[in-house]
């Protein structure tokens, strides 16, 4: 079964600070796509990146950076010198592939981040 | 236009009463998808679709059913709605790697 954790419910920081959301997931799939989204406070679900698992170089988009470790099954996403723009709920996912395709999309329960000026 | 197209995007409804949530989309994808997003929760899936003739039942589909009624449309049912129902549903679709694009929701409340 696959199985995505976001362990940590809410986090608060300060504008210009960095923050690490974490990302831990289980899957017996030997190919597998990772996802991150972004859901700001107006609701919709904005898709930020794609990861597959052959894939492990580190990812940089701006302020944004993705670690993604199969070792430690992680898939963590870092926002560098946060804004108050950055302030919502970010969501891990995952979907594993047999010879069939992709399986459904299981995400993670979500991490709220919060930006104070 | 939008990918994905959800309808309505606001529906208060008594108990008891049926009510269909209808989804279509233009990506031309074969998945679709129904989630619900309750607070603290994220994103439960409900029923999923890979294509027009295969529908598969997902985490809390019980009280819920669908209906794949072409490519690009997916409808969600509730036979008959409980105030524990309430919640934002979301409709997607996506690619063979699992990409989703997802409709602007639907906020359901049930009285």
């Amino acid at each position: 079964a696959q199985k995505v954790t976001q362990a940590q419910t809410e986090i608060s920081v300060v504008e210009k600070e960095d923050v690490t959301l974490d990302c831990v997931y289980e899957t017996r799939d030997t190919t597998y796509y990772l996802f991150w989204y972004k859901q700001p406070p107006s609701g919709e679900l904005v898709f930020l990146i794609r990861r597959n698992s052959f894939d492990e170089q580190n990812e940089i988009s701006g302020r944004y950076s993705w670690n993604f470790q199969k070792s430690t099954s992680s898939f963590n996403f870092t926002i560098t010198a946060s804004q108050v723009v950055d302030s919502a709920v970010y969501f891990c996912a995952l979907s594993g592939v047999t010879q069939g395709g992709s399986e459904k999309l299981v995400f993670g329960k979500g991490t709220k981040l919060t930006v104070n000026p | 236009d939008a990918d994905v197209t959800q309808t309505p995007r606001n529906r208060i409804t008594k108990t008891g009463k049926r009510i269909m949530l209808e989804c279509s989309q233009t990506k031309g994808h074969d998945r679709m998808y129904w989630y619900r997003q309750d607070p603290g929760l994220g994103l439960q899936l409900i029923y999923y679709s890979f294509d027009v003739k295969d529908i598969n039942k997902g985490e809390i589909s019980d009280g819920y059913s669908v209906s794949r009624q072409a490519q690009a449309k997916f409808s969600l049912s509730l036979e008959s709605a409980i105030p524990n129902q309430t919640a934002l549903y979301f409709c997607a679709t996506s690619d063979f790697t699992g990409e989703a694009f997802f409709g602007q929701g639907t906020r359901l409340t049930v009285v």
